[in-house]
């Protein structure tokens, strides 16, 4: 079945520590999001690729970084420098092409992060 | 520029009886507008879609939503909730252009509780 998949589902980052989440999907999609969910908050964009070697800063991308290596991977890191990480990170895909109507996005099942 | 306002940020209805959850958008172009339903630590789930062709649109789990031009709105409706329903809901928005690989943006959130 095609899909997206975030590991791990649980991650635990001491103070100081950069930590990689990983994202990857089977759904030859296009575009791919990092976003990050806060209680009360929504969902924020920190970082989303349209192509390959391409990536774009979202809404809080301070303190994170990302590749775009290949199609189906972006891995998203969380950096020392990001002085309030916990939060439940969601990754999101979706096949974007130009003239068409956006069909939305499809989601991983996310990862929650803590700092311990 | 495109936003999306969701009016309640807590509903509670018994079980059985009917569910609303109010969103209001705001779009430059005619837009594409959507609702996803999340459970705790879940990702999203696409319950249905908005892309110009029915105004009444039907989705998943019995869900479906209105889109009213004049009154610039995507209500999501229910005709009778399941204990199974409670969960967060996001209305989302994203323009119908000439491009397609817009962002979309994300309300805040309705989180709907059952009461048995």
């Amino acid at each position: 079945d095609g899909g997206i998949t975030q590991s791990p589902k649980y991650l635990f980052r001491k103070e100081g520590q950069n930590v990689t989440l990983s994202c990857e999907q089977n759904l030859n999609h296009d575009a791919m999001y990092w976003y990050r969910q806060d209680p009360g908050q929504g969902l924020r964009l920190i970082y989303y690729s349209q192509i390959v070697n391409d990536f774009q800063k979202g809404d809080i991308a301070e303190g994170y970084s990302v590749s775009r290596e290949k199609k189906e991977s972006f891995p998203l890191t969380v950096t020392s420098a990001q002085k309030n990480p916990t939060a439940f990170y969601l990754c999101a895909s979706s096949s974007q092409r130009t003239g068409a109507i956006h069909y939305g996005y499809t989601f991983g099942s996310g990862t929650r992060l803590t700092v311990v | 520029a495109q936003s999306v306002t969701q009016l309640d940020s807590h509903v509670s209805v018994s079980e059985g009886t009917p569910v609303l959850l109010r969103c209001n958008y705001s779009s430059s172009y005619s837009p594409s507008l959507f609702w996803y339903v999340q459970h705790p630590n879940k990702g999203l789930q696409l319950l249905l879609k908005y892309t110009s062709a029915a105004t009444l649109v039907k989705g998943i789990n019995g869900f479906e939503a209105e889109f009213k031009k004049s009154e610039t709105s995507f209500h999501l409706t229910k005709p009778s909730a399941h204990m199974s329903d409670a969960a967060e809901y996001f209305c989302v928005v994203s323009p119908i252009s000439n491009f397609g690989n817009e962002k979309l943006t994300f309300g805040t959130g309705t989180r709907l509780t059952i009461i048995p």
